[in-house]
């Protein structure tokens, strides 16, 4: 099975800022990647799919890059909207494995 | 636009078993796929299973391959995941979401309560 890795478990930034979110893969699982947001009592939301393209309607400061085994989510200029849980989910295998999620929290 | 609307909250008795519902519109139901995925009080997010709607086939984690069925009803589309042998460690919210790959719309979530 591969294990998905997220880092830092909680990042604290000022609104404004970036944040670069990590996600690992314990093996090779190309491109097929997908990023969520989670609000609390929300549902998760697709923010990326395919490691690096952005779902209908999500905003341009979210952007997704790699390949392979290593990835990132980042979030330029931070609104206070953007203040949630992130988690990454691996599709080339089964199972389809998430990674344990990453907390954005206000500074 | 893309819709999917799970069945209402449920309160079980250990060593039971529990059946969600997902109906789904606003999208070809049988060219897509539904997984299901559930999230325990404050934690991640844990991958349970996923069927092919057209097809009707089905991939388990091994965790719940023992005790967990996923089916769909291509004429109500309506996707289905049912868990037996109920513990109180399956006390979670449970959800479904449409989409080949990645889960590109999710339901609002079933709470399963296990308790005695």
């Amino acid at each position: 099975e591969i294990v998905m890795t997220q880092s830092p478990a909680t990042l604290s930034v000022s609104p404004g800022e970036w944040a670069t979110l990590s996600c690992r893969a314990s093996q090779n699982i190309n491109s097929n990647l997908a990023w969520y947001q989670q609000k609390p009592g929300l549902s998760p939301r697709l923010l990326i799919y395919a490691a690096t393209t952005r779902a209908t309607g999500i905003p341009a400061r979210f952007s997704g890059s790699g390949s392979g085994t290593e990835f990132a989510l980042t979030i330029s200029s931070l609104q206070s909207e953007d203040f949630a849980v992130y988690f990454c989910q691996q599709y080339n295998n089964w199972p389809r494995a998430f990674g344990q999620g990453t907390k954005v929290e206000i500074k | 636009q893309m819709q999917l609307l799970q069945s209402g909250p449920e309160v079980k008795k250990p060593g039971t078993s529990v059946k969600v519902s997902c109906k789904a519109s606003g999208f070809t139901f049988a060219t897509s796929a539904v997984q299901w995925v559930r999230q325990t009080r404050g934690q991640g997010l844990e991958w349970i299973g996923w069927i092919a709607v057209g097809r009707g086939n089905t991939n388990y984690a091994q965790k719940f391959q023992e005790r967990v069925t996923i089916t769909r009803d291509m004429f109500t589309t309506t996707a289905y995941m049912e868990l037996s042998s109920l513990m109180s460690d399956d006390t979670a919210v449970y959800y479904c979401a449409a989409g080949s790959d990645a889960a590109v719309q999710w339901g609002q979530g079933t709470l399963v309560t296990v308790s005695s």
